[in-house]
């Protein structure tokens, strides 16, 4: 069990410019989560993926934000026509089997739009 | 008002103190009740869960769940300078799909002085 990675684990981008984000969460979770973490705040949610099936989006994930998770094993988050508002750590978790709603964290992305 | 509440602090105590972090929350939905620790650019790291009313224990960390006052604990025996980190408390309310997706506070930033 190698936990969940991400990568990058940062990005710095110029405004307008399009970036994206990859999960690969422990292997036999099939529940996959997206939060966005700003500073001094706690991780919000953004999307919730069970396998390949992407179930939930808040109302945070603008039209700009799309995240898919083929064949339910990695996920990935683009962020098109970047903000400076969409500056924050992104961060992936992962649950599954018996430990249903024990969500294990990723290290994040810390991205940067200047 | 926030569906959790966590007070920022910063909280810093003397080595070998009991530390005493403490949330409420207004959503009597929540039924999962999870305490993570989060050192300084890094992902969260899940520290305790509970489901429900009652106490757990693990090692130096004690987690309190009182539902009928809509407020949750954790206890630190014997506080170190590792403890030094952020405490988030996160909670989550079944919502479909196996969908367990959490909300956080906004965390306590704790440092544990030699």
């Amino acid at each position: 069990d190698t936990g969940v990675s991400q990568d990058p684990r940062h990005k710095i981008t110029k405004r307008g410019q399009n970036v994206t984000f990859r999960c690969d969460p422990i292997s036999e979770h099939n529940r996959l989560y997206w939060y966005r973490q700003t500073l001094g705040q706690g991780p919000e949610f953004l999307t919730y993926f069970q396998n390949e099936a992407q179930l939930e989006k808040s109302r945070l994930l603008s039209d700009r934000f799309s995240a898919e998770r083929p064949k339910g094993s990695f996920s990935t988050l683009e962020i098109q026509r970047t903000e400076q508002g969409d500056s924050a750590m992104y961060l992936c978790a992962s649950s599954g089997g018996g430990g249903a709603y024990e969500q294990y964290f990723g290290p994040g992305t810390r991205l940067t739009v200047t | 008002q926030k569906e959790v509440e966590q007070d920022p602090g910063p909280l810093s105590v003397p080595e070998g103190a009991i530390v005493s972090l403490n949330c409420t929350y207004s959503n009597s939905a929540f039924q999962y009740f999870m305490w993570y620790r989060q050192y300084s650019r890094k992902g969260p790291e899940l520290l305790m869960y509970t489901y429900s009313s009652g106490n757990k224990e693990d090692g130096r960390f004690t987690a309190q769940v009182d539902k009928s006052s809509k407020y949750i604990s954790l206890f630190i025996r014997d506080s170190q300078p590792s403890d030094s980190a952020t405490y988030l408390c996160a909670m989550s309310a079944y919502s479909g799909g196996s969908n367990y997706k959490l909300t956080f506070g906004k965390g306590t930033l704790l440092t544990v002085n030699p």
